[in-house]
């Protein structure tokens, strides 16, 4: 089984709806992180959280929200899908901060209209 | 906030050869260097990773080479394979060693 899961791995919705991608991990990390990945501007980090009581913004939080609901778990939200927020979104978890191996899940894949 | 700039944005080299390619960072306090590949449909894996101990490091046919003065970092792969056909990035640390920044990504293609 993989360590670091998300659901769903592909989804389509419609401008103005709201989005929420899971992410699950079985490697007990503390540290868990949401990024996105776009064509020629790889992958950029939207929040991260440090433990249930610690999140973070990352670069580009505007128009994202999300929920660590335990150690395990860690939930991104788009209040309000845009087109301009159609892109792969992965989940990541790590042992200690940046001067770490970050371990990724599959990714999904998510397409505004 | 740490930038991270890499070249190539794609790179074809043939069977055989050898794949380059570089990044360059703004400032650290401490060195740490990862670099991380990507087959499509897959997440991000780490590939190799440098410490500020050594100025170079090989695990198989990847080298990551450091130079620290230039605040430069490559990545070599010899004998390069179809199969060495990814997407590789790298990162460095940012933000108070609290989280890596990403470079833009290479896309490699490995042709036979």
């Amino acid at each position: 089984d993989a360590d670091v899961t998300q659901t769903p791995r592909n989804r389509i919705t419609k401008t103005g709806k709201r989005i929420m991608l899971e992410c699950s991990q079985t490697k007990g990390h503390d540290r868990m992180y949401w990024y996105r990945q776009d064509p020629g501007l790889g992958l950029r980090l939207i929040y991260y959280s440090f433990d249930v009581k610690d999140i973070n913004k990352g670069e580009i939080s505007d128009g994202y929200s999300v929920s660590r609901q335990a150690q395990a778990k860690f939930s991104l939200s788009l209040e309000s899908a845009i087109p301009n927020q159609t892109a792969l979104y992965f989940c990541a978890t790590s042992v200690r901060e940046g001067q770490d191996t970050q371990y990724f899940g599959p990714g999904t894949r998510l397409t505004v209209l | 906030q740490q930038q991270v700039k890499q070249s190539p944005q794609s790179l074809i080299v043939q069977k055989g050869g050898i794949s380059i390619i570089n990044c360059a960072y703004e400032n650290t306090a401490f060195d740490y260097f990862p670099w991380y590949q990507q087959f499509p449909g897959k997440g991000p894996a780490l590939l190799i990773a440098i410490r500020p101990d050594v100025s170079e490091k090989k695990e198989g046919r990847f080298t990551i080479s450091f130079n620290k003065s230039a605040k430069q970092f490559s990545l070599h792969i010899m004998d390069s394979q179809p199969g060495d056909s990814a997407t590789y990035f790298c990162a460095a640390p940012s933000g108070g060693y609290q989280k890596v920044t990403f470079g833009t990504g290479t896309k490699l293609q490995v042709i036979p």
